[in-house]
């Protein structure tokens, strides 16, 4: 069936470095994208979110891209931390109007000092 | 964004015995609130949906007479995990939908561990 999914499983990288990570789905007609920060043994932490309007969004340190022709998200965090050190969720909301969100598999994101 | 609490964070129990979850909105009214399931090293699946004062909407695959979902007023919905076994052992977590609604906040998880 139609999931999200995610290429790499882990991501190393030195602190200061900038980190991209990335999911791609299936669903077309998905119309609202979040990714999440997840650190061990807590619950998902909202970090920014686009519709499917739009094909880039800021806030700090983090940028979400949104290509829609080839159905790719991605997360890029400038100057990674090891705070930054965390799993990394996509979720897409399929259903336009419903708070229904649908997971990608995540990636483990560790930052090395 | 909604603060969201659940207890316990950590509760272990006999195989056969029932575990009741708790998952509060602290400063938000949740007329929906959602229940996840998380095994290690895996991402998030939706259990079920609950909408206060209603049913909750179980997904595919998972027995609502095993996992009772109580949603009785806009800050506070029930997990209740009956007769619980070695493989219900997971990580058990909420979410409420926000004023947006395709926003979701989550709560802190709570670790389920059956003996």
């Amino acid at each position: 069936g139609e999931s999200v999914g995610l290429h790499l499983p882990t991501l190393s990288v030195q602190e200061g470095d900038n980190s991209i990570i990335n999911c791609a789905y299936s669903n077309s007609a998905s119309d609202y994208f979040i990714w999440y920060k997840q650190e061990s043994g807590k619950g998902p932490q909202f970090i920014i979110d686009i519709r499917s309007n739009m094909d880039k969004r800021q806030g700090q340190r983090v940028t979400v891209l949104l290509n829609k022709t080839v159905k790719h998200l991605s997360l890029q965090i400038a100057a990674t931390q090891p705070g930054d050190s965390a799993v990394y969720f996509c979720a897409e909301n399929r259903r336009s109007g419903y708070s229904t969100l649908t997971f990608g598999k995540g990636t483990m994101l560790l930052v090395s000092p | 964004g909604a603060v969201v609490s659940q207890h316990p964070s950590r509760v272990i129990c006999k195989s056969g015995t029932s575990v009741k979850i708790e998952c509060r909105s602290l400063d938000f009214q949740a007329t929906t609130m959602f229940w996840y399931r998380q095994f290690p090293k895996k991402s998030l699946m939706l259990m079920a949906t609950s909408n206060e004062g209603s049913k909750a909407t179980y997904e595919q695959g998972v027995e609502k007479d095993k996992f009772l979902i109580n949603h009785a007023s806009l800050t506070l919905s029930t997990l209740t995990v009956t007769s619980a076994h070695p493989e219900d052992s997971s990580f058990y977590i909420c979410s409420v939908a926000g004023a947006k609604r395709d926003e979701q906040f989550f709560g802190p998880g709570t670790r389920l561990t059956v003996l």
